[in-house]
């Protein structure tokens, strides 16, 4: 275990369903995010949590709305997905300050749309 | 949106066999550099943190260094094992909390 927690492990939904990833760090960490990988894809940044406040959204669809009730839990709603959607999501953590921290990650949600 | 470029896409070694792979960003604005090790059913691990021109980091039989100049950094691994198995990621760093992946490197270490 890294230290950040990701449920469920593997998510089969109907493109009318809405559900929700969870993420939990207990590393005193301060930013959260979460990565969307695709097939043969790189790791794709959706959003940034600093401080609790969303510092990021890089152009994500509003099918998928984020939330970070403190600085220990994040949150992926989804409502309304399409197949394309299929992705391992991934949540990382980082403690901020200079070039030499990193992340941690989880292991990921792996999703499927049907 | 950057282009981060990883060569080869995927390797196959034998046990044993000592090998490297490349990773090409961006040299303008550069900040920093990540390399991530994932094994498969996995979290992405960090091996290296990586910040000066010419610097060079080393962990057991894993080595790297890195040219902030042209905008490149090599990963070796030397001897490498079965275990060695699986992608290596490089992320550079540019803005405030923002890495920028590469597609990553699949290393497979054959017994």
């Amino acid at each position: 275990e890294t230290g950040v927690t990701q449920t469920p492990r593997h998510l089969v939904m109907g493109m009318t369903n809405k559900k929700s990833l969870k993420c939990e760090q207990h590393l005193g960490h301060n930013a959260m995010y979460w990565y969307k990988q695709s097939a043969k894809k790189p790791l794709e940044l959706m959003f940034v949590y600093s401080l609790e406040e969303r510092v990021e959204n890089n152009s994500v669809p509003s099918r998928f709305s984020p939330e970070c009730p403190n600085s220990s839990h994040l949150f992926l709603h989804l409502h309304t997905l399409q197949p394309e959607d299929s992705a391992l999501y991934l949540c990382a953590s980082s403690q901020e300050g200079g070039p030499a921290w990193g992340y941690t990650f989880g292991s990921g949600t792996r999703l499927t749309v049907v | 949106i950057l282009n981060v470029e990883q060569s080869p896409q995927s390797l196959h070694v034998q046990e044993g066999d000592s090998t490297n792979f490349t990773c090409s960003f961006p040299s303008s604005n550069f900040y920093a550099l990540h390399w991530y090790r994932w094994e498969t059913a996995k979290s992405p691990e960090a091996l290296f943190v990586m910040t000066l021109n010419g610097d060079e980091k080393k962990k057991g039989r894993i080595s790297a260094t890195l040219n902030t100049k042209e905008g490149y950094s090599y990963l070796y691994i030397k001897g490498s094992q079965p275990e060695d198995s699986a992608t290596y990621l490089c992320a550079p760093l540019y803005n405030f909390n923002k890495f920028y992946f590469g597609s990553g490197t699949k290393l497979n270490v054959k017994p």
